[in-house]
């Protein structure tokens, strides 16, 4: 167990719909990070927060929004979802270290389906 | 170009020798880290080793060493007396840029290994 939290585990949703996921990271990490993990696009960086601040951003579409709450949860909203939107989404968490080690414990995931 | 390369889809060993999986990277920048994954059937990603860009020693982490060659720009795992348990995919990652903000995966690695 990695410390890290994610909800809901599993997700089914039509096309058009809007989602939020849930992710809790480890107690002391300050970094948050998603990924979406698909078939054909292996593991893509999304976005990360750090202390409730936008730190990076990846290959995140304008559909997509994430926000770092002052308890350090976050949230990932995807909405007018597509068919190709289905895929694994993980949240990590780290401390945030600017340099040097600073490994990403990840989420168990969300598997999101969009029929 | 990719900024990661597993070049190995799948590979196959058997049950307590030792195996090598491949990733090369591509940076220009002197300061980066180089992580590997492992995601077993269950879905959740596990980190395994790091490797810094100024380390000068080759990181081990128990069976898990990795053979860095700054110069080649590689970055291989070697898993030494393979178990059942270490049948999974494997990804290599990197994180590079100002504080250290880019984040890349490799498309992995599938390794089986054989009773």
């Amino acid at each position: 167990d990695s410390g890290v939290t994610q909800t809901p585990k599993h997700l089914i949703t039509a096309t058009g719909q809007r989602v939020t996921l849930r992710c809790s990271p480890r107690s002391g990490d300050l970094s948050v990070y998603w990924y979406q993990q698909s078939l054909d696009q292996g593991l893509q960086f999304l976005i990360q927060y750090y202390n409730g601040e936008e730190r990076a951003k990846g290959n995140i579409l304008e559909r997509f929004s994430a926000q770092q709450f002052p308890d350090l949860h976050s949230e990932l909203n995807l909405s007018s979802l597509e068919l190709g939107d289905s895929a694994l989404y993980f949240c990590a968490s780290s401390e945030g270290k600017t340099s040097g080690r600073d490994e990403q414990f990840f989420g168990p995931g969300t598997r999101l389906t969009v029929l | 170009a990719q900024k990661i390369t597993q070049t190995q889809p799948g590979m196959f060993v058997q049950e307590k020798e030792a195996v090598t999986l491949d990733c090369t990277y591509d940076t220009s920048d002197q300061s980066y880290g180089l992580f590997w994954y492992k995601q077993p059937s269950s879905g959740e990603m596990i980190f395994l080793i790091y490797q810094g860009s100024y380390d000068e020693q080759n990181a081990t982490e128990g069976r898990y060493s990795l053979n860095f060659q700054k110069a080649r720009k590689s970055a291989n795992l070697v898993i030494s007396a393979s178990q059942l348990g270490d049948s999974a995919m494997y990804f290599c990652a990197m994180r590079e840029g100002l504080d250290f903000n880019k984040f890349y995966f490799g498309s992995g690695t599938k390794l089986n290994v054989k009773p």
